[in-house]
């Protein structure tokens, strides 16, 4: 499957500060979602966007399609010690489709 | 029902050996695929049913891979001979009819030694 690419690998942030992270693709894709991974645990869905140019919340993240179908933003506000994890960028062609994940962003939120 | 349940949580075997894993979805769910991932990677497609019909493979399951899901309801993935490049997460996931995202799984933990 195609590879996405995200960004940033890692960020260290304190208590309160806001947090932004990005995934590219070559390929285009129909869905953009994004997933959060505790240690020994599996992915949880955050969010799931479906149009380009969507933009959705929930709670204190937004994300958003973008408009080429390529990329897609997360961003986490006022973050907290427990939204320390790895999040997971995914795309998906089609309802049903097998996803492809990017590698990674691993954040750290120290109080 | 609580969600996408694995069993067993971790394993160790010796290189050479057969090992299964179990993967009960969610009841309503028709849609079960599983995932490999390693330390430092996101999860990497492996293979996908709808029902009890195997629908896709990646090439990454090799001929030592095999899946069955026989009445559409639980699913088992089972890997012979096993190498240690075989030493990852094993994440199963399902989702109802039409419908994106899935639910994952804690996912089976293989060590080959």
């Amino acid at each position: 499957g195609q590879q996405l690419n995200q960004s940033p690998q890692s960020m260290f942030i304190q208590e309160g500060e806001d947090v932004s992270m990005n995934c590219t693709s070559s390929s285009i894709f129909n869905t953009w979602l994004w997933y959060k991974q505790d240690p020994g645990e599996g992915p949880v869905l955050l969010i799931a966007l479906y149009k380009a140019g969507e933009l959705t919340s929930n709670g204190r993240l937004t994300a958003q399609f973008g408009i080429t179908r390529k990329d897609s933003f997360l961003n986490i506000s006022a973050s907290i010690p427990s939204d320390v994890g790895i999040y997971f960028c995914a795309g998906q062609g089609g309802s049903g489709y097998a996803l492809n994940f990017g590698k990674g962003t691993s954040l750290l939120v120290t109080p | 029902d609580t969600g996408v349940s694995q069993n067993p949580r971790h394993k160790i075997t010796k290189r050479g050996q057969n090992v299964t894993f179990r993967c009960d979805p969610i009841s309503e769910h028709n849609r079960l695929y599983w995932y490999r991932q390693t330390l430092g990677q996101g999860p990497e497609f492996l293979t996908y049913f709808q029902n009890e019909a195997q629908l896709e493979k990646s090439r990454l399951l090799s001929d030592r891979f095999s899946a069955e899901r026989p009445k559409g309801s639980f699913s088992t993935l089972e890997i012979q001979r096993t190498e240690q490049g075989d030493s990852a997460m094993y994440l199963c996931a399902s989702s109802p009819g039409a419908s994106y995202g899935y639910t994952f799984g804690s996912g089976t933990r293989l060590t080959v030694v």
